[in-house]
């Protein structure tokens, strides 16, 4: 139990559905966050929010749509996505300053 | 140049080795080092946190920080097959929250 809880762990989607991960922190932490991981490849930051605030965006097509409607609730919304977007989804939080914990992440399969 | 290199492996070790893992990166602000361990489907785990350059020690587990050299290593002593994961390396500049820079990941396996 890391205290950031995401579900679904793991979803196979349509190209052309919507759905929604959700990630839920009980650590009292000020900031969450999203993270991509595919193979290979280093883990990619996607977005941050700091008190409910979204302060970082890296770039990330809008097909990816974050919400954050408290400190400690996270979502990531996605449309339309593209079988490339298939990857592991990681959410973490911190306390402003300091380091992150992540949750399990949610697995991600578009076909 | 890529802001942290990390050989992804993966590295094989027998059981009660001595491992060592490394990361080099090129940005000289970076001042907080973490080592993350992640699991076969899991999500990465906090194992290691320092700050600037020195070492730091847990149990079978040191940290170790060059920044003149931007360098940081993870040893791991009495190597245990429950040690087999991947071994990420993070760091970051002094920041109001946490921007982390990570590594590819090294793989490792500890044989019994």
């Amino acid at each position: 139990e890391t205290g950031v809880t995401q579900t679904p762990r793991h979803l196979v989607m349509g190209m052309t559905n919507k759905k929604s991960l959700k990630c839920e922190q009980h650590l009292g932490h000020n900031a969450m966050y999203w993270y991509k991981q595919s193979a290979k490849k280093p883990l990619e930051l996607m977005f941050v929010y700091s008190l409910e605030e979204r302060v970082e965006n890296n770039s990330v097509p809008s097909r990816f749509s974050p919400e954050c409607p408290n400190s400690s609730h996270l979502f990531l919304h996605l449309h339309t996505l593209q079988p490339e977007d298939s990857a592991l989804y990681l959410c973490a939080s911190s306390q402003a300053g300091n380091t992150i914990y992540f949750g399990e992440g949610s697995w991600l399969t578009v076909v | 140049q890529k802001e942290v290199e990390q050989d992804p492996g993966p590295l094989s070790v027998p059981e009660g080795a001595i491992v060592s893992l490394n990361c080099t990166y090129s940005n000289s602000a970076f001042q907080y080092f973490m080592w993350y361990r992640q699991y076969s489907r899991k999500g990465p785990e906090l194992l290691m946190y320092t700050y600037s350059s020195g070492n730091k020690e847990d149990g079978r587990f040191t940290a170790q920080v060059d920044k003149s050299s931007k360098y940081i290593s993870l040893f791991i002593r009495d190597s245990q097959p429950s040690d087999s994961a991947t071994y990420l390396c993070a760091m970051v500049e002094n920041s109001g929250y946490s921007t982390l820079t990570f590594g590819k990941g090294t793989m490792l396996l500890v044989s019994p």
